[in-house]
């Protein structure tokens, strides 16, 4: 298997700018996370789906966040507009419920904004 | 206060030594903890999983929960240049599948 697999692994933009994330989970999972990763606040949980669903987004800082999954092996994360402080390292991670908790993280995007 | 506290060093040790690294939580109604390992530029992955109390072995490593007092360790032994990384400790909320986690420990072992 290939793993959570996320898309760009790197992205520079200006502020002001529409940013989105793309992630497939592992193929079968049922649930999928959305992290966010800073030195400061270290690894926060921002959204997460069972089924394709939206379970809890409290962790979505604010409006200028948002997340979809139109079917099994595709979700995404966008920002618009893009601010400095977005700056991170944001993680998707699957798992399998009803098989275990263990959550398989991808590689991740590094979202610089300038 | 954070549900899950863990101090995030950074520790620093030589090749050999035994390794502590410690979580607190906060609510005593947690039952699953686990370890997750996380090497510089790559996303966690999960290294340990215990369910209440006691101790859990493999290999070099061995997690240990202790509920009464909220305390959750993981203990490296004979530590090697390659477990070089930032662990964090996680708990499971309920039966949400929600993971909550601490700040991650950064470990260095010296050759």
């Amino acid at each position: 298997d290939a793993g959570v697999i996320q898309s760009p692994r790197h992205e520079v933009t200006e502020m002001g700018q529409e940013v989105t994330l793309r992630c497939k989970p592992i193929s079968g999972h049922n649930s999928l996370f959305w992290y966010r990763q800073t030195m400061m606040r270290g690894l926060e949980l921002l959204i997460y789906f069972n089924n394709n669903v939206p379970i809890d987004d409290s962790g979505m800082p604010e409006d200028r966040f948002s997340a979809k999954m139109p079917n099994a092996s595709f979700s995404t994360l966008k920002i618009q507009p893009s601010e400095p402080r977005d700056s991170a390292v944001y993680f998707c991670a699957s798992s399998n419920r009803g098989g275990g908790e263990t959550q398989y993280f991808g590689p991740g995007t590094r979202l610089l904004v300038l | 206060q954070k549900e899950v506290e863990q101090d995030p060093g950074p520790l620093s040790v030589p090749e050999g030594a035994i390794v502590s690294l410690n979580c607190t939580y906060s609510n005593s109604a947690f039952q699953y903890f686990m370890w997750y390992r996380q090497y510089s530029r790559k996303g966690p992955e999960l290294l340990m999983y215990t369910y209440s109390s006691g101790n859990k072995e493999d290999g070099r490593f061995t997690a240990q929960v202790d509920k009464s007092s909220k305390y959750i360790s993981l203990f490296i032994r004979d530590s090697q240049p390659s477990d070089s990384a930032t662990y964090l400790c996680a708990t499971l909320s309920g039966n949400t599948g929600k993971l909550i986690f601490g700040q991650g420990t950064t470990l260095q072992v010296k050759p």
